[in-house]
């Protein structure tokens, strides 16, 4: 059963440190998803992958946060540094990346608590 | 900002009842896909109706998408207490190098045994 899968599960840290979340996609799948849900904004997109590339990163602080996938199993999102207004769930989801039919895979978060 | 908008907000049912969802969105689309998330857990791909079809069904799930009104509907039927969850709908616009769904705030069920 291929599922997407998010390290840690649970982070708690103080404001000012540095946050490293991953991310290993289904293998196969060719698009990779940030998201963080909170309350108050929902589901946010913060940037996306397709064939290792950035395809789009418009969603994310770009003084803090940065994404990259070093290769095709691992997705990495990194805040430095973090602040109280960053805690919230940060989803990863990959796809097939069909152009017309996507659908996505979510895995299921780390939970980010900043201090 | 999200394209989605989900109505109503929050939900509440007696199991047996049938749940109506409804969702509005504003640009041209694809298709549009419905998600359920369980309390802390990530999002399940639930069903995608394209923009070329009016109603599709999967079990106990009836989706309807009218593209002149810009809108869609769920439809759960004879629900359950195990579907008490977030309903989201996401739209898909596709074409070139958007891959990317852009989800709604979602509403959220609550069915009471």
């Amino acid at each position: 059963d291929a599922r997407v899968t998010q390290t840690p599960r649970h982070k708690v840290t103080e404001m000012g440190q540095e946050v490293t979340m991953r991310c290993q996609p289904i293998l196969g799948h060719n698009t990779v998803f940030w998201y963080r849900q909170t309350m108050m904004q929902g589901l946010e997109l913060l940037a996306y992958f397709r064939n290792r590339a950035p395809l789009d990163d418009s969603g994310m602080p770009k003084d803090r946060f940065s994404a990259e996938m070093p290769d095709a199993t691992l997705a990495t999102l990194k805040i430095q540094p973090s602040e109280p207004r960053d805690s919230a769930v940060y989803f990863c989801a990959s796809g097939l990346g069909s152009t017309y039919t996507d659908t996505q895979y979510f895995g299921p978060g780390t939970r980010l608590t900043v201090l | 900002s999200q394209q989605g908008e989900e109505d109503p907000q929050a939900l509440s049912i007696q199991e047996g009842e049938n749940a109506t969802m409804n969702c509005s969105y504003k640009t041209s689309i694809n298709n549009l896909q419905w998600y359920r998330q369980n309390s802390g857990r990530g999002l399940v791909h639930l069903i995608l109706i394209r923009s070329n079809e009016r109603e599709k069904h999967s079990g106990r799930l009836r989706v309807t998408l009218d593209t002149s009104k810009k809108s869609s509907s769920l439809l759960i039927t004879a629900s359950r207490a195990a579907d008490t969850a977030s309903y989201f709908c996401a739209t898909f616009g596709g074409g070139g190098s958007n891959y990317k769904l852009t989800f709604g705030k979602g509403t959220l069920l609550t069915v009471n045994p």
